[in-house]
C-alpha cells in the first residue's frame, strides 16, 4: 500500500508570492491533517479536511487555507507569504475523522521563503 | 493554550546503554502517542496508550500513559544506531474539533 505522498518536497518562493502545496492521502484514507512544522514552534497544526469540508482548524491566519477533493486528496495554499511562512509542511492522512484515527505523515514539503 | 512539556531535549549516548524521555501536560489528555522523526521524513508513530496506567511496549521500546492522565514516559532499551532521531510525545484533544498536539522533541544522538 502506498503511503501519504506530498509534492514537491521543496520550494523556494519570495515574499509576496502564493503557494500550494498537494498531498495525496493512502487509499481509502478520507480525513487529511495539515501541520506546520518549525525549528521554533515545533509541530503545530494548521486543519483537517474530511468529505471535502473543513472539519477543524488551528490558530493560523486566514492566509493559509486548504480544499479537499472528492478523491481525498487535499491542497494547502498559503497567499501573501511572509519570511516566517518558512517551514516544513507535514500532511497526515486517517481513515475516519471524528475521533482519534492513526494518523500517517508524508514526507513533507519544505518551503523557503527569501 | 495547551502545551506539552517533553525533555530531555537532547541525549548523546553510547550505542548499547538505555533512554529515557518524558513528557508533562498540566491537563488531561486520553490519547498519548510517541512519534519518531527521521531526517527528511514526516513522523512515524511508535506506540499509542489510550489508557491510564498503561505500559506498552514495541520492541526495544517501552512507553507508559500516566495515571494521572498528565504525563508519559517512552524508554529506548540497548540504544542501536539507528536510533539516531528526533522523538515527540503527542496527545490527541478534541479541543477545536480534534487534533493532535506535539511535544518539541527529544533529539537522540547515538554513538557507535
Amino acid at each position: 500500500k502506498a503511503g501519504v505522498t506530498q509534492t514537491p518536497r521543496y520550494l523556494i518562493k519570495t515574499r509576496g508570492q502564493q503557494v500550494t502545496l498537494s498531498c495525496s492521502p493512502i487509499s481509502g484514507h478520507r480525513s487529511v491533517s495539515w501541520y506546520q512544522q518549525t525549528p521554533g514552534q515545533g509541530l503545530q497544526f494548521l486543519f483537517e479536511y474530511f468529505s471535502e469540508t473543513q472539519r477543524n482548524k488551528g490558530n493560523f491566519p486566514g492566509r493559509f487555507s486548504g480544499r479537499q477533493f472528492s478523491n481525498s486528496r487535499s491542497e494547502m495554499n498559503v497567499s501573501t507569504l511572509e519570511l516566517g511562512d518558512s517551514a516544513l509542511y507535514l500532511c497526515a492522512s486517517s481513515l475516519d475523522s471524528g475521533g482519534y484515527n492513526e494518523q500517517f505523515f508524508g514526507p513533507g514539503t519544505r518551503l523557503t521563503v527569501l | 493554550g495547551q502545551q506539552l512539556n517533553q525533555s530531555p531535549q537532547s541525549m548523546f549516548i553510547q550505542e548499547g546503554e538505555d533512554v529515557s524521555m518524558n513528557c508533562t501536560s498540566s491537563s488531561i489528555f486520553n490519547t498519548w502517542l510517541w512519534y519518531k522523526q527521521d531526517p527528511g521524513e514526516g513522523p512515524v508513530l511508535l506506540i499509542a496508550l489510550y489508557k491510564a496506567g498503561e505500559l506498552t511496549s514495541n520492541g526495544r521500546l517501552t512507553a507508559q500513559f500516566g495515571i494521572t492522565r498528565k504525563d508519559s514516559f517512552l524508554n529506548i532499551s540497548a540504544s542501536i544506531p539507528s536510533d539516531v532521531g528526533i522523538y515527540f510525545c503527542a496527545v490527541f484533544t478534541y479541543n477545536q474539533g480534534g487534533k493532535l498536539i506535539f511535544g518539541q522533541g527529544t533529539e537522540l544522538s547515538v554513538k557507535p
